[in-house]
């Protein structure tokens, strides 16, 4: 079964340039999640797709940051402009949902990025 | 809220010897509990879980974990350390938000283990 897919592995931008993420989930889990990972802390979740539309996005700095899940599949998050504090790991998982019950969630090997 | 404090920031062990990574929860309501590991460059992996069922979770690696109500706690541990053991640990324990699993991480452990 292959896994969740992230790219690109890694990026290197300049503040105030944008930047974007792409992120294909394990086929069939209709639970896509974006988490932001800075150096020394565990991931925190920035947004939270099921299907196609928004579940949560109550941590999702919305000045700058954006994603969508147009068809439900694949999924992007954008980040404009870029701040010296986005320097992070970007990972995004996913996860079988059947009815209100979430089963394990898969994490990709995220996206490191350097904002300098 | 629900939360979770990893209490050691880095453990240190010889290769052979028992492994105790410490965590302590808080949750208004019977929580699911969680390790995960992260091996540099790589994505994370489930360990173990707790759901409400055996206190004592057993998961890969040989590693397992005692759910404590009494001690909202819910320790790491591994009877004899290998090399391939040294990474990241997270303590992590789920929320339901509208019916979805919400994941709230712990800082994390770096488990070293020397030779």
């Amino acid at each position: 079964e292959a896994g969740v897919a992230q790219s690109p592995r890694y990026k290197i931008i300049e503040k105030r340039q944008s930047v974007a993420f792409w992120c294909n989930p394990i086929s069939g889990h209709a639970t896509l999640y974006w988490y932001q990972q800075i150096l020394g802390q565990g991931p925190k979740l920035l947004i939270q797709f099921q299907n196609n539309g928004v579940v949560d996005d109550s941590q999702l700095p919305k000045d700058r940051f954006s994603a969508e899940r147009l068809k439900g599949v694949d999924s992007t998050l954008k980040i404009q402009p870029a701040k010296l504090e986005d320097s992070a790991v970007y990972l995004c998982a996913s996860s079988f949902q059947e009815g209100h019950h979430s089963y394990e969630q898969y994490f990709g090997p995220g996206t490191r990025l350097t904002v300098t | 809220a629900q939360s979770v404090t990893q209490l050691d920031s880095h453990v240190s062990v010889s290769e052979g010897t028992p492994v105790l990574l410490r965590c302590n929860y808080s949750s208004s309501y019977s929580p699911s509990l969680f390790w995960y590991v992260q091996h540099p460059n790589k994505g994370l992996q489930l360990l173990l879980k707790y759901t409400s069922a055996a206190t004592l979770v057993k998961g890969i690696n040989g590693f397992e974990a005692e759910f404590k109500k009494s001690e909202t706690s819910f320790h790491l541990t591994k009877p004899s350390a290998h090399m391939s053991d040294a990474a990241e640990y997270f303590c992590v324990v789920s929320g339901v938000n509208t019916g979805f699993q919400k994941l709230v991480f712990g800082t994390g452990t770096r488990l070293l283990v020397s030779p």
